[in-house]
């Protein structure tokens, strides 16, 4: 079946760590995206890439960062950097940039909390 | 800019009952609607969703139409069920945009009791 897979589901980071969160997909989808949920809160967007070796800074890209070096891979680092990384992280994907309104398939999300 | 505004939860009923989701947007361009919806512990489905003005976006009993004048996009279904308790998130996507970023409301939860 496809879709998109994030690993972990839990991690944790500790103190001036950089924890890397892992987003394959085998839909063949071009686009690529990192939303960071809060509780009560709606998503935010981090990092969005439209194609491979290519990707643009979203809402609130401070503390993070990206790398779409593959067309099925989209891995987020949350670097220390980030003051408050403790969140819900969610990845999507979606067939192109070309198609305005085209839906998004979200990954299960993985749950980072601080030590 | 854009932004969406979702009435406040949690919004609980009996099964059966008649839900109504209230969802307003502010937009620069002509953007198209969604409703998505999250289970616990998962991430997001699509539900449904409209493209352009009076369309009329349905799923699993649920409905929204796109209203321009009114600027809302708001979510009902005539009869719920326990299954449909989850967080119900309005969402849009300005065609006018780089990229296809959807702008998120705040969610809405719904608790639905036997």
């Amino acid at each position: 079946d496809g879709g998109i897979t994030q690993s972990p589901k839990y991690l944790f980071r500790k103190e001036g760590q950089n924890v890397t969160l892992s987003c394959e997909q085998n839909l063949n989808h071009d686009a690529m995206y990192w939303y960071r949920q809060d509780p009560g809160q709606g998503l935010r967007l981090i990092y969005y890439s439209q194609i491979v070796n290519d990707f643009q800074k979203g809402d609130i890209a401070e503390g993070y960062s990206v790398s779409r070096e593959k067309k099925e891979s989209f891995p987020l680092t949350v670097t220390s950097a980030q003051k408050n990384p403790t969140a819900f992280y969610l990845c999507a994907s979606s067939m192109g940039p070309r198609e305005r309104g085209e839906k998004l398939f979200f990954g299960s999300g993985t749950q980072l909390s601080v030590l | 800019g854009n932004s969406v505004t979702q009435m406040e939860g949690p919004v609980t009923l009996s099964e059966e009952a008649f839900l109504t989701i209230n969802c307003t947007y502010t937009a620069t361009g002509y953007p198209s609607l969604f409703w998505y919806v999250q289970y616990p512990g998962e991430g997001l489905q699509l539900l449904l969703k409209a493209t352009k003005a009076d369309d009329k976006g349905s799923n699993k009993g649920f409905e929204a139409t796109y209203r321009k004048e009114t600027t809302s996009f708001h979510l009902e279904k005539g009869s719920v069920q326990v299954s449909d308790s989850a967080v119900y998130f309005c969402a849009l996507s300005d065609r006018q945009a780089a990229g296809n970023k959807l702008t998120f409301g705040g969610g809405t939860r719904v608790l639905v009791k036997p």
